[in-house]
């Protein structure tokens, strides 16, 4: 089974901090993404990349950038947090055809406080 | 962009009943459209996916139709059970490396024993 490991459960940050949210895949999956959650919104992309070290934006990349230096890992990183930003945040990867069969990690709950 | 909206965001049915939940789309480009379960506190999982080049699908007790004029699909399960109960996002994407995979708001299914 392919497993995709999110470093934090849970993670409890303060206004101003730099963040950094990894994720780990172990299939070799090409394709790697960020995605937020909240209530009533679903799930809203974040970033997401094709190949390392190439890095393309979803629909709501402002506030975060990414980092992928390796095939199997892929961060993603709050310049500055915000409370705006508490969310639960979800990593996904998948293999050939972008956005076909992903399969997410289990989440990092993020709060801002 | 793509625009995916769910109908409706909740939903009551009792077992052994079929449910039926239904998404829209905008985009005419949109050629692939997954079904992801999200069970409580767990990740999303595909259940089904179907291709813009045909207009049925069926796996078990979950079935999905897509109707491309319309720019609607939806996710049918027959013979529900208490294990159904989950929250169901649907999703749309067209084709390329830049594509994104666009989710719906989701829709909460709960199954009564």
């Amino acid at each position: 089974d392919v497993k995709v490991t999110q470093s934090s459960r849970y993670l409890v940050k303060r206004t101003g901090e730099k963040v950094f949210l990894e994720c780990v895949q172990d299939m070799d999956h090409e394709n790697m993404f960020w995605y937020r959650q909240d209530p009533g919104l679903g799930l809203r992309l974040i970033y997401f990349s094709y190949d390392v070290k190439m890095k393309e934006k979803g629909d709501i990349p402002e506030g975060y950038s990414v980092s992928r230096e390796k095939k199997e890992r892929f961060s993603l990183i709050l310049e500055s947090a915000s409370t705006n930003q508490t969310s639960m945040y979800l990593c996904a990867s998948s293999q050939g055809d972008l956005n076909e069969k992903l399969f997410f990690g289990s989440g990092t709950q993020l709060s801002v406080l | 962009g793509e625009n995916v909206e769910q109908h409706p965001s909740t939903l009551s049915v009792q077992e052994g009943d079929s449910a039926v939940i239904k998404c829209t789309y905008s985009d005419s480009a949109s050629n692939y459209f997954p079904w992801y379960k999200q069970e409580l506190g767990k990740r999303p999982q595909l259940i089904i996916d179907i291709r813009s080049n045909v207009g049925e699908k069926k796996d078990q007790r979950i079935a999905v139709t897509l109707n491309k004029t319309a720019k609607h699909f939806s996710l049918h399960i027959t013979e529900t059970q208490p294990e159904d109960s989950a929250v169901y996002f649907c999703a749309a994407s067209s084709s390329g490396a830049n594509s994104k995979l666009t989710f719906g708001k989701g829709i909460t299914l709960s199954v009564r024993p």
